[in-house]
C-alpha cells in the first residue's frame, strides 16, 4: 500500500562521498517536494518540482541537487556530504490542487562518517 | 506565507480530550489550514484540513473561528499512540509554479501518559 516509497531506509555515507537518495510514488502526483530534518526540528523545504520544473528555495546549499526524470521518480544528490547534512531525509508528493495535504515517505535517515 | 505558531509541548491522559490552538494572524484570503501528525523517525501524516468553521473526520475535528486568525486542533480521547508532534501548516491550495509551498512551524509535541 506504499505510494511514496523512499530507498534506503538508512544511508551512511563517508564525508565528502556523493550519495543519492530516492524517492518513487504511486499516486501520479504531478508535485514532488524534498525536505530536510534534523533532529527535534520541523523539515525544512530544499526545493520542489512542479512537473518538470525544478524550484529551489534560495537558503538551499548548492551541495544539493535534485533530478526528476519522470512522473513517478525523484532523486536527491548530495555532492560533498558533510557533518551537518546528516539527518532525515523526506520526500513528499501533492497534487497541484493540495486537496488533502502532502503525502510522505518514510524518509532516508543520513548519516555522514 | 503565513507564519504560524504553536504552543511546543502539551502534556495529557488516555481518554482526554486535547485541544491544540495554532494561530496564523496573517492568512490570507486564499489560504487553507492542514494539520500534520509525525511519529519519530517516519513522515508527517496527514490528519485534517479546513478553511472555515468546523471540519470533522473520523480522527479528529478542526475548529476556525470566523476571522481565521487562528485554528484549533481537537482530538477526542487520546490514548498513548497520539504521542506525536503535530504540525499546523497555513498556505494557498492551490500550488502554481514556483509559489504556494507549505512551510512547517515549530510544532507541538503532545505526550499522552497512562
Amino acid at each position: 500500500d506504499a505510494m511514496v516509497i523512499q530507498n534506503p531506509r538508512y544511508q551512511v555515507t563517508q564525508f565528502g562521498k556523493p550519495v543519492t537518495l530516492s524517492c518513487s510514488q504511486t499516486l501520479n502526483h504531478n508535485v514532488m517536494y524534498w525536505y530536510q530534518q534534523k533532529s527535534s526540528q520541523a523539515p525544512k523545504l530544499l526545493f520542489h518540482y512542479y512537473d518538470k520544473d525544478f524550484n529551489n528555495e534560495a537558503d538551499t546549499p548548492d551541495n544539493f541537487q535534485s533530478r526528476r526524470p519522470n512522473t513517478s521518480f525523484c532523486f536527491l544528490d548530495i555532492r560533498s556530504p558533510g557533518l551537518g547534512d546528516a539527518a532525515m531525509y523526506l520526500c513528499a508528493t501533492s497534487r497541484d490542487v493540495q486537496v488533502g495535504g502532502y503525502t510522505f515517505g518514510s524518509g532516508t535517515r543520513l548519516t555522514v562518517v | 506565507l503565513a507564519k504560524t505558531t504553536q504552543p511546543i509541548s502539551m502534556d495529557s491522559y488516555e481518554g482526554q480530550e486535547v485541544n491544540i490552538t495554532c494561530s496564523h494572524n496573517n492568512i490570507a484570503t486564499n489560504d487553507y489550514i492542514t494539520w500534520y501528525q509525525q511519529f519519530p523517525s517516519q513522515g508527517p501524516r496527514f490528519i485534517i484540513q479546513g478553511y472555515k468553521t468546523k471540519v470533522t473526520n473520523e480522527v479528529a475535528s478542526l475548529f476556525i473561528p470566523a476571522d481565521r486568525k487562528s485554528s484549533t486542533l481537537s482530538l477526542p480521547r487520546v490514548s498513548l499512540s497520539d504521542t506525536a508532534v503535530y504540525y499546523c501548516l497555513v498556505g494557498d491550495m492551490k500550488i502554481t509554479g514556483g509559489g504556494n509551498k507549505l512551510t512547517f512551524g515549530t510544532g507541538t509535541q503532545l505526550k499522552v501518559e497512562l
